[in-house]
């Protein structure tokens, strides 16, 4: 089956620093990735659509300047968090799209990763 | 926007009794829907979906019901097990498109006691 491999599985970093979370599509191309977060014992919340060559569309009441999303190929897409500080110490997932499939084709989820901002 | 509405937030159920999970949308135009289940510190797995066209779906022990009209779907689980304890979310596709963008509920957390 389709695999979404993300990296890394966990991160601390000082307040202020940048993180750089790596979603890959590992056997299969996908033009469309998103990237959720995720709050303890809460729903995913989509925080951008990331489209393969053009920018990501950022949901309403996420900061594109601090939530940095790069969608270079068609299997990698990166997530970075700049600046960051404890508040955005959060559970992030990215999640992909197989490209060509009839349209709503499942999502496929990465495992996520665990940021701490200290 | 889509707005998904889940219930119950926690749901107890009893080894070998049957759990039924309830999700409304707002979106009329939304017509593909999912059903994640997550277990403690791991990824969503997708474990079943529906599509607009389809009334019923059902695998194994897992069925899940559209009703269109009333913009409402649900999730049902025969038989539990202990190891059916997760939190599953419901989610309702916004654009209705190719892009596949979700919107989620809130999640239920099920507790299958032995």
């Amino acid at each position: 089956g389709a695999v979404v491999s993300q990296h890394p599985s966990w991160v601390i970093c000082k307040s202020g620093t940048s993180v750089k979370i790596e979603c890959r599509s590992l056997d299969f191309q996908a033009t469309t990735m998103f990237w959720y977060r995720q709050f303890p014992k809460q729903s995913l919340m989509l925080m951008a659509t990331s489209n393969e060559g053009s920018k990501a569309t950022y949901e309403q009441g996420v900061e594109k300047d601090k939530f940095l999303i790069n969608h270079a190929s068609l299997t990698l897409s990166t997530l970075t968090v700049t600046s960051a500080h404890p508040e955005d110490s959060s559970f992030y997932i990215c999640s992909a799209s197989i490209r060509g499939l009839s349209y709503n084709s499942p999502l496929h989820f990465g495992n996520g990763t665990r940021l701490t901002v200290t | 926007g889509e707005n998904v509405e889940q219930h119950p937030s926690t749901l107890s159920v009893q080894e070998g009794d049957s759990a039924v999970i309830k999700c409304t949308y707002s979106d009329s135009a939304s017509n593909y829907f999912p059903w994640y289940k997550q277990e403690l510190g791991k990824r969503p797995q997708l474990i079943i979906d529906i599509r607009s066209n389809v009334g019923e779906k059902k695998d194994q022990r897992i069925a899940v019901t559209l009703n269109k009209t009333a913009k409402h779907f649900s999730l049902h689980i025969t038989e539990t097990q202990p190891e059916d304890s997760a939190v599953y979310f419901c989610a309702a596709s916004y654009y209705g498109g190719s892009q596949g963008n979700l919107i989620f509920g809130k999640g239920t957390k099920l507790s299958v006691k032995p």
